[in-house]
């Protein structure tokens, strides 16, 4: 079963609203998470990576205020769109690495989300 | 220039060959990870490899540290293995471009 679970899986939003997408470990504490993008037929792009209870890192081109990213707590990441507009519809990924992961006790694995489809019209 | 890079882009093969997946690095990592991409976009994730060489069903997955290099292999390839295959290295999550795999029946 999931062990890192993301909604919405599909979302339609209009444009200069705001999107909020929901990452969650399921049964492991998530001390990390990264939020990618993939655009059609392209691999996945990091985003941010946020570790819990501090500001996300944003990689280098990413705007930290179009893309705002909250890790407030061990097992719950949200990225939420900000005035989304149609240049921002894509395939939106989180993945999770943390402790208390009974199938790896090193911490290193990391689980992805099913993604979140955006469509900003 | 991308620091992980693959190869071969696109791979298609007949049901039951034996299928090789390259990736090579440029920087030092702790860790590698082989990634499954579905139509649709669900991630799964097939191996995290830091030395040596793991195997699961007809995957195996190989890392050589010195050389910077894995490879991902598939034995008896079945047209369910087609997918997009994606290697990551650690440390800050770069990711290859992915081979888009199509095992044909």
């Amino acid at each position: 079963g999931a062990v890192v679970s993301q909604h919405p899986s599909r979302v339609i939003c209009k444009s200069g609203t705001s999107v909020k997408i929901e990452c969650r470990s399921l049964d492991f504490q998530a001390t990390t998470m990264f939020w990618y993008r993939q655009f059609p037929k392209k691999s996945l792009m990091l985003m941010a990576t946020s570790n819990e209870g501090s500001k996300a890192t944003y990689e280098q081109g990413v705007e930290k205020d179009k893309f705002l990213i909250n890790h407030a707590s061990l097992t719950l990441s949200t990225l939420t769109v900000t005035s989304a507009h149609p240049e921002d519809s894509s395939f939106y990924i989180c993945s999770a690495r943390g402790s208390f992961d009974f199938r790896d006790p090193s911490g290193n694995t990391i689980y992805f989300g099913e993604g979140s489809w955006l469509t900003v019209v | 220039k991308n620091e992980v890079e693959q190869s071969p882009q696109n791979l298609t093969a007949q049901e039951g060959e034996f299928i090789t997946i390259n990736c090579s690095y440029s920087v030092g990592i702790s860790a590698l990870h082989w990634l499954q991409q579905h139509p649709g976009g669900g991630i799964v994730s097939l191996f995290m490899l830091s030395s040596g060489k793991k195997k699961h069903g007809r995957l195996i997955a190989t890392i050589n540290i010195q050389e910077k290099h894995s490879s991902l292999h598939i034995t008896a390839s079945h047209p369910r293995d087609s997918a997009v295959y994606i290697c990551a290295v650690d440390n800050d999550m770069r990711f290859g471009a992915g081979t888009r795999l199509t095992v044909k029946p």
